[in-house]
């Protein structure tokens, strides 16, 4: 079975782009959750979504938005890009909606010029 | 746990030892954690989990060992191998309603063959 797919791999942006990045979990599980790393730290939790609805949001600016599509697929946006925006931006899929395993993607890495 | 930014708590082993990584995590509340390996260029890769009313969990060349009194975790890492040479993380879910998972900053773990 396929695992957690995101794409794409890597992407170059200027400061004030707005990018949108993509994420299939795994066939059958319902819950999407979006992460970022910054080099040298732990992920830091962004969005959760499950059965398309957003079950839980981090510490994050207005400018980070996501949605959930009925294939439980999901899409991260951030718009107004900021060189601090810079990392490796990580979606995990779970079977249900909080406290399970998470599965983790490769990750996109974002770099912001 | 602590976070240290780019100077990673580091652990070196020899070949065949084993190994003990310390997590210490932050909210008395949590009552599910993860430990993840995440090797360089990947995404983080489930190791072991633990919920809260159990105290050790054993698993393939794995033990993780919960302290609640003291908010302790630890995973411990039988005849080390060169494979397992990764960061490893610790993660809490304070909040059973969703995936929102805490990461602690990581170790590294070196085995010298």
């Amino acid at each position: 079975d396929a695992g957690v797919t995101q794409s794409p791999t890597h992407l170059i942006k200027t400061r004030g782009q707005q990018v949108t990045l993509r994420c299939s979990p795994i066939s059958g599980h319902k819950s999407v959750s979006w992460y970022q790393q910054v080099l040298g730290q732990g992920p830091q939790f962004i969005f959760q979504y499950y059965e398309k609805e957003e079950r839980g949001r981090g510490n994050f600016p207005d400018r980070f938005s996501a949605r959930q599509f009925p294939n439980y697929s999901s899409e991260l946006n951030v718009n107004a890009l900021l060189l601090g925006d810079s990392a490796l931006y990580l979606c995990a899929s779970s079977h249900s909606g909080g406290g399970n395993i998470q599965y983790f993607g490769a990750g996109t890495r974002l770099s912001v010029l | 746990g602590e976070s240290v930014g780019l100077h990673l708590p580091t652990l070196s082993v020899q070949e065949g030892d084993n190994s003990i990584i310390n997590c210490a995590y932050s909210n008395s509340a949590s009552d599910y954690f993860i430990w993840y390996k995440q090797e360089s260029g990947k995404g983080p890769q489930f190791i072991i989990d633990i919920r809260s009313n159990m105290d050790k969990r054993q698993g393939q060349r794995v033990t993780v060992l919960l302290n609640k009194t003291v908010k302790h975790l630890s995973l411990q890492i039988a005849a080390t191998q060169p494979g397992d040479s990764a960061v490893y993380f610790c993660a809490e879910n304070p909040t059973y309603n969703n995936n929102d998972m805490r990461f602690g900053a990581g170790t590294r773990l070196t085995v010298k063959p």
